[in-house]
């Protein structure tokens, strides 16, 4: 069955650094992959977009990989700030679904 | 448009009984979707429509749960004879066009608590 796996459930960093977060998943291909961050009691909004094609996107401090040989994203925050501490979900879709597939998240925490 | 909207924002209610949740959506969208989300987990997908339709169901949506979008604007999701396992947070999702190339924009979800 499908599986996906975000780095372990939490990570604390020190402001300034750059913090990487890691998707890992198994029995799927797919076409899109997504991340999205959620604040706690509020709802996840998107934050990047790549697709199967493409190998980074850049957005202003946020970087995302995606190798489709190892299974694996990753998303970076660079200069990485207290009010970046949230939960961070990655997300896979395919080209026939309508509905994405998340991680189980990993929340993040900066320290000042 | 302030974004998806989602009422009530919480829920508490008796094991048994009936609860009915709205969301509206961004009014360009016209796909929306309903999402479960348990505590330490990610959202499950539940349901999704384009305008009036329902086009997908997970297994995840038993008989108990229905969910309907009359003419394509605003959604609800019912669910009958409430059990402890249907605590979460319903979460409503909308998009413009396929989310594989714009992505989700959800709303604040509501937190269901059976007792």
């Amino acid at each position: 069955s499908q599986k996906i796996e975000q780095n372990s459930e939490a990570l604390n960093i020190q402001e300034g650094k750059t913090a990487t977060l890691t998707c890992n998943y198994t029995n799927y291909s797919p076409a899109y992959l997504q991340w999205y961050r959620q604040d706690p009691g509020r709802g996840p909004v998107f934050l990047l977009l790549i697709r199967e094609n493409e190998k980074e996107k850049r957005k202003e401090r946020l970087k995302v990989t995606f190798d489709t040989t190892l299974k694996q994203s990753l998303f970076h925050i660079t200069a990485s700030q207290p009010a970046d501490s949230a939960t961070y979900l990655c997300a896979l879709g395919s080209n026939y679904g309508q509905n994405f597939v998340f991680g189980p998240g990993t929340r993040l925490s900066v320290l000042p | 448009d302030t974004g998806v909207s989602q009422n009530p924002r919480h829920k508490i209610t008796k094991r048994g009984q009936n609860v009915t949740f709205r969301c509206d959506p961004i009014s360009e969208h016209n796909r929306l979707y309903w999402y479960r989300q348990t505590l330490g987990q990610g959202p499950e997908f539940l349901t999704y429509f384009q305008n009036e339709a329902q086009l997908e169901k997970s297994r995840l949506l038993s008989d108990r749960f229905s969910a309907e979008r009359p003419k394509g604007s605003f959604s609800t999701l019912e669910i009958q004879r409430t059990e402890q396992g249907d605590s979460a947070m319903y979460l409503c999702a909308s998009s413009f066009g396929r989310p594989g190339d714009y992505g989700y924009t959800f709303g604040s979800g509501t937190r269901l608590t059976v007792v």
